[in-house]
């Protein structure tokens, strides 16, 4: 099955401590991006990567890392500077040749205590 | 991007269609309005978008006033695994140099009432 794919779908972590949110794609779309979701809230992207090797800070970047070492995955880091890291958190990714369908993973649900 | 409005939450017998408004009077020219809906706890997906003809797919039609400063997403048989939250938003179609992602407001609340 074509799809993106994220895991786990509950991360429990202590406080203090970096945890990294896994996403794989295998539709060959060179672009990938993370968002953040807060109860009863839009969406709020945090980084996203057009193209491997290369990614840019969205809107709520802080706290947050990525890498692109390879077109199929965009691994997301939530390090212990981000103040509120409790969310849900979705992974995404578009054919850049099409208009701006995104097709989403089913999301990692992270609780920091 | 364009800012959109749409209602906070909208009921619909099970059956009939829903028909979900979304406001956009500042859009310009070339920005596309598109529509994705999250069932609770899921990733968002995408519906269908348009730039000013009505489109149709297999899950919905979307109806652009001729003055593209509103539209109206129906879903024609609306079933209870219909009840979600339908995000109405506008840009363009191909990233132009700026952030490259979606801006998802707080959309619409569709609950769909056996």
């Amino acid at each position: 099955d074509g799809g993106i794919t994220q895991s786990p779908k509950y991360l429990f972590r202590k406080e203090g401590q970096n945890v990294t949110l896994s996403c794989e794609q295998n539709l060959n779309h060179d672009a990938m991006y993370w968002y953040r979701q807060d109860p009863g809230q839009g969406l709020r992207l945090i980084y996203y990567s057009q193209i491997v090797n290369d990614f840019q800070k969205g809107d709520i970047a802080e706290g947050y890392s990525v890498s692109r070492e390879k077109k199929e995955s965009f691994p997301l880091t939530v390090t212990s500077a981000q103040k509120n890291p409790t969310a849900f958190y979705l992974c995404a990714s578009r054919d850049i040749t099409g208009t701006h369908e995104q097709y989403f993973g089913p999301g990692t649900r992270l609780t920091v205590t | 991007d364009a800012k959109t409005t749409q209602p906070t939450s909208m009921d619909c017998a099970e059956g009939r269609a829903a028909n979900l408004p979304c406001n956009h009077s500042t859009i310009s020219g070339n920005e596309y309005v598109y529509w994705y809906r999250q069932i609770h706890s899921q990733g968002p997906q995408y519906i269908i978008h348009g730039l000013k003809n009505n489109e149709t797919n297999e899950m919905a039609s979307l109806i652009i006033t001729e003055d593209r400063k509103s539209s109206t997403l129906i879903l024609p048989h609306a079933t209870l695994r219909d009840t979600a939250v339908y995000y109405c938003i506008v840009r363009l179609p191909h990233s132009g140099g700026g952030a490259d992602g979606l801006t998802f407001g707080k959309g619409t609340h569709l609950i769909i009432q056996p």
